[in-house]
């Protein structure tokens, strides 16, 4: 079993609809968690970042956190075509290494 | 956030040919750096981990006489590719660890699309 799941997808959605990414894991020791954007080509850009449970937004983004079923999720609304691209799921311990999802890649529909 | 420089952005070389890469923190000092490699479609795996002043920690079956990581000062690491070939080929990327304010996070540079003909 992979330390962390994630629907490769592909995801379309429409303009305007509201996106709600997944990652479920099974380290029960991981306690940050991070989610990040990767445009075709090009290295991840963090976009959030959270430490244990609890809910974080920022602007169009909210990132959930459920460690009691070692679930976290993200949500985008009011998606764009700018938002297209590849959002990996990431989290460790207190150490260094982050364990990533494989990535879902997303398409907004104009 | 955090700005991480990876040079170059891409390479084309000749099989048997040495490749350098490399990774600049340029508003932080980072004392451990990471180095990832993505094929398409698929997620960043964990090559290195390369610490200012010491020796790299490689993943296993990450060949550390062919990935050769120095990590000499607190803003820079280079990886190179040793004696490249075909196989080599694919998308590197670097990170660096960042603290700031008590959390600990990772930002990325831009990666490197190897190509070995």
């Amino acid at each position: 079993q992979k330390e962390v799941e994630q629907d490769p997808g592909p995801l379309s959605v429409p303009e305007g609809a509201i996106v709600s990414l997944n990652c479920t894991y099974s380290n029960s020791a991981f306690q940050y968690f991070m989610w990040y954007r990767q445009y075709s080509r090009k290295g991840p850009e963090l976009l959030m970042y959270t430490y244990s449970s609890g809910n974080k937004e920022d602007g169009r983004f909210t990132a959930q956190v459920d460690k009691s079923s070692k679930y976290i999720s993200l949500f985008i609304r009011d998606s764009q075509p700018s938002d297209s691209a590849t959002y990996l799921c990431a989290m460790k311990t207190g150490a260094n290494n982050l364990f990533f999802g494989t990535g879902t890649r997303l398409t907004v529909i104009p | 956030g955090a700005v991480v420089s990876q040079h170059p952005s891409r390479v084309i070389c000749k099989s048997g040919t040495s490749v350098k890469i490399e990774c600049r923190s340029l508003d932080f000092q980072a004392t451990t750096m990471f180095w990832y490699r993505q094929f398409p479609k698929q997620s960043l795996m964990l090559m290195a981990t390369s610490n200012e002043g010491s020796k790299a920690t490689y993943e296993q079956g990450v060949e550390k006489d062919k990935f050769l990581i120095n990590h000499a000062s607190l803003t820079l690491s280079t990886l190179t590719v040793t004696s490249a070939h075909p196989e080599d080929s694919s998308f590197y990327i670097c990170s660096a660890d960042h603290r700031g304010n008590g959390n600990e996070k990772l930002f990325f540079g831009s990666g490197t699309q190897l190509s070995v003909l």
